[in-house]
C-alpha cells in the first residue's frame, strides 16, 4: 500500500510571499487532515475533510490559510501571505475507521 | 477543552535500560489513544492504538497502557536500543480530533 504523498519536502520563503503544499492520500481514505507542527512541539489540526467537505477548520488562520481538497482525493493548502511564525513542518494524513497514516511533511522556513 | 501532556520532554539513557514514557489527558471521554515515534525530519509511525475499553497494548518490546478513569497512559520500552532514538508522541481521539501533547524526545547512547 503507497502511502501518504507531500510536496515539497522543504520550502524556504520570504515573509509576505505566498506558498503551496500538495498531498495524496492513501487510496480510499476519505478522511484527510492537514496538521502544523511547530518546532519543539506536537502537531496541531488545522483542518480536517471528510471526502471533498470540510468537517473541521476551527483553528486555521483563515485570514492567510486556505485549503481545498477537489474531487475528494488530492489537496492543497495554501499560506497567504506568510508570516514567521508560519515556519513549521506541514504534515498530512489520511484515515479509514481508526488508523491514521502520516505523510512526511513539508518543512517551510520563512525569512 | 481536552489537554494532552507528555512528561519527560526529553530523556537520555544508556543502552539495554527499561524506560517508561508519561502521557496524561484532562478529559477522559476519549474514543481511544495512540503512541507514535517520528524521527528527525520524517513523518509520524504508528506504534500502538488502545482503544477506550482496553488497559493496554503490546508490540514486541512496546507495551502501552491506558487508564481513562485517571487520564493516564505509559509506554513501556524495555531493553531499549540506540534505533530506539526518536521523538514519541502521544494522541487521543476525542471529540472527532486527534490531539497530540508536545513529545518526549528519547536518545539512548551505545
Amino acid at each position: 500500500e503507497a502511502g501518504v504523498a507531500q510536496s515539497p519536502r522543504y520550502k524556504i520563503i520570504e515573509k509576505r510571499q505566498s506558498v503551496a503544499f500538495w498531498c495524496n492520500p492513501i487510496s480510499g481514505h476519505a478522511t484527510l487532515y492537514w496538521y502544523q507542527q511547530i518546532l519543539g512541539q506536537g502537531p496541531k489540526l488545522l483542518i480536517q475533510f471528510q471526502n471533498n467537505g470540510v468537517v473541521d477548520d476551527s483553528q486555521l488562520p483563515k485570514d492567510r490559510f486556505s485549503a481545498e481538497r477537489l474531487k475528494g482525493v488530492d489537496s492543497t493548502l495554501k499560506i497567504q501571505p506568510a508570516k514567521l511564525e508560519d515556519s513549521a513542518v506541514y504534515l498530512c494524513a489520511s484515515s479509514f475507521l481508526e488508523g491514521y497514516t502520516f505523510g512526511s511533511g513539508t518543512r517551510l522556513t520563512v525569512v | 477543552k481536552q489537554e494532552v501532556t507528555q512528561i519527560p520532554a526529553a530523556l537520555s539513557v544508556p543502552e539495554g535500560e527499561n524506560l517508561v514514557l508519561n502521557c496524561s489527558f484532562t478529559d477522559s471521554a476519549i474514543y481511544n489513544l495512540q503512541w507514535f515515534r517520528q524521527d528527525p525530519g520524517k513523518g509520524l509511525t504508528s506504534l500502538l492504538l488502545i482503544q477506550s475499553s482496553q488497559r493496554e497494548q503490546t508490540s514486541g518490546r512496546l507495551n502501552a497502557s491506558l487508564d481513562k478513569s485517571s487520564g493516564r497512559s505509559t509506554l513501556y520500552i524495555a531493553a531499549s536500543q540506540p534505533g530506539d532514538s526518536a521523538t514519541y508522541l502521544c494522541a487521543v481521539r476525542s471529540g472527532g480530533k486527534l490531539i497530540f501533547g508536545q513529545g518526549t524526545e528519547l536518545s539512548v547512547k551505545p
